[in-house]
């Protein structure tokens, strides 16, 4: 069965601390793996990633793909209050598989 | 056209009613996909159409629950005879059949007493 598991669970860091977060997965034709920030609304795309060892950046979040050891980080340097949020991470098949999330509280 | 929409934003029914939720896709958008997504969980797969075809269905989709998109715009959700555990956020996106990118709705959510 297909599976995607993120850790951790949740995180709670200060303005300004730097967070990583995983999400590793084991599928069948895999596509593409995506991450997503999920405020109290819908999910909105952050990046897209389908090859092992491109950086994507977008101002402070960055994201990496290996796909010999089936993961993917995304990193927020220098976070902000705004950054609190749950993201996601799922991969593509024919459809979008999820994981369940980590949930970040950024506090001044 | 900004996104795509759902209504309701939200319904409470009581258990054994039917509900009927409505998605429309981004204009130029011909693949519509279905989540549900409980407390703390991410969103589950439910079904996609690609124009008016429904193309696959999980197995989390009892019988209870069918979806159409007849003109290949709109689509709906029923679900016949709630029950408790059918409360959740139900979240529509859209994409092009060539994009992975897939927008989503403001969801549903649905709470069933």
């Amino acid at each position: 069965e297909d599976k995607v598991v993120q850790s951790p669970l949740s995180l709670v860091v200060h303005e300004g601390d730097t967070v990583t977060l995983n999400c590793s997965y084991e599928v069948t034709n895999f596509r593409s793996l995506l991450w997503y920030k999920q405020e109290k609304k819908a999910p909105t795309f952050l990046f897209m990633l389908t090859s092992s060892g491109i950086e994507k950046k977008s101002g402070r979040l960055s994201s990496i793909l290996d796909k010999k050891e089936l993961f993917s980080i995304l990193n927020i340097t220098a976070t902000q209050t705004g950054d609190s949020a749950v993201y996601l991470c799922a991969v593509r098949t024919d459809k979008l598989i999820f994981g369940t999330g980590t949930r970040l509280q950024v506090f001044p | 056209d900004t996104g795509v929409s759902q209504d309701p934003r939200h319904k409470i029914t009581k258990r054994g009613q039917n509900v009927t939720f409505r998605c429309d896709p981004i204009s130029e958008h011909n693949r519509l996909y279905w989540y549900r997504q409980t407390l703390g969980q991410g969103p589950e797969f439910l079904t996609y159409f690609q124009n008016e075809a429904q193309l696959e269905k999980s197995r989390l989709l009892s019988d209870r629950f069918s979806a159409e998109r007849p003109k290949g715009s709109f689509s709906t959700l029923e679900i016949q005879r709630t029950e408790q555990g059918d409360s959740a956020m139900y979240l529509c996106a859209s994409s092009l059949a060539n994009e992975v990118e897939q927008f989503f709705g403001p969801g549903t959510r649905l709470t069933v007493l």
